[in-house]
């Protein structure tokens, strides 16, 4: 399966910045995707990371605060944009052949907006 | 729309025992099912992928079998280690989509 690097690994940010957390991949890919985690819950999908267009978002989030981007197979980046305390969580990277192969999951980035 | 439950929703076992943890979703037309492990503060490790098409898939001390019909997957661990503490996650993936439904987990606590 595909081994995923996901940078930062936790940050602490002040309210009203911007975190871009970045997933490398190394092969290419067909699916990517970005999950929140917010504390003492599940996994919560974000986004499918599109390559060479927009994300296709979740009911619940929006493009303005939750910009993607993915150039290519193998990358993509999810920025929290203009960011509050209700977004501390960790932010992960999932990524896949197809459905039928299942996913692998990056190790996360824990972020705390203070 | 697809809802999954686990339970129990927390456990703590001394060394050794075998366990059983559970869980259920709503919408049997599922493309897959898989359980993960997550760490505290990580991201998440695989487990196990069963198929629709499979009862049930074995690696090492772990067991998972699926009920499609019945909307139920089972995950076993014998001979418990504390080096299992950890969350476990079931998803299944609604046929038609690409999309897990995460369930709401269930922490292991394995007592040395």
């Amino acid at each position: 399966s595909a081994v995923i690097s996901q940078k930062p690994s936790r940050d602490i940010c002040q309210r009203g910045t911007s975190l871009t957390i970045q997933c490398q991949v190394d092969s290419q890919v067909t699916m990517m995707f970005w999950y929140r985690q917010q504390p003492g819950q599940s996994l919560t999908l974000i986004a499918t990371a599109n390559q060479g267009s927009e994300a296709t978002y979740e009911s619940g989030f929006v493009i303005d605060k939750f910009p993607i981007s993915r150039p290519n197979l193998t990358f993509s980046t999810l920025t929290v944009s203009n960011m509050s305390p209700e977004d501390s969580s960790i932010y992960l990277c999932s990524v896949g052949q197809g459905a039928g192969y299942g996913y692998t999951f990056g190790s996360g980035t824990r972020l705390t907006v203070v | 729309k697809q809802e999954v439950t686990q339970i129990p929703a927390a456990l703590s076992v001394p060394e050794g025992e075998n366990l059983v943890l559970n869980c259920s979703f709503t919408d049997s037309a599922i493309y897959n099912l898989q359980w993960f492990r997550q760490d505290p503060g990580k991201g998440l490790t695989s487990l196990l992928l069963i198929q629709s098409s499979q009862r049930e898939q074995t690696s090492g001390r772990l067991n998972a079998s699926l009920d499609k019909s019945s909307g139920r997957s089972t995950l076993y661990i014998a001979a418990s280690q504390p080096g299992d503490s950890a969350t476990y996650l079931c998803a299944p993936i609604v046929s038609g989509t690409y999309k897990y439904i995460f369930g709401t987990g269930t922490r292991l606590k394995v007592l040395a």
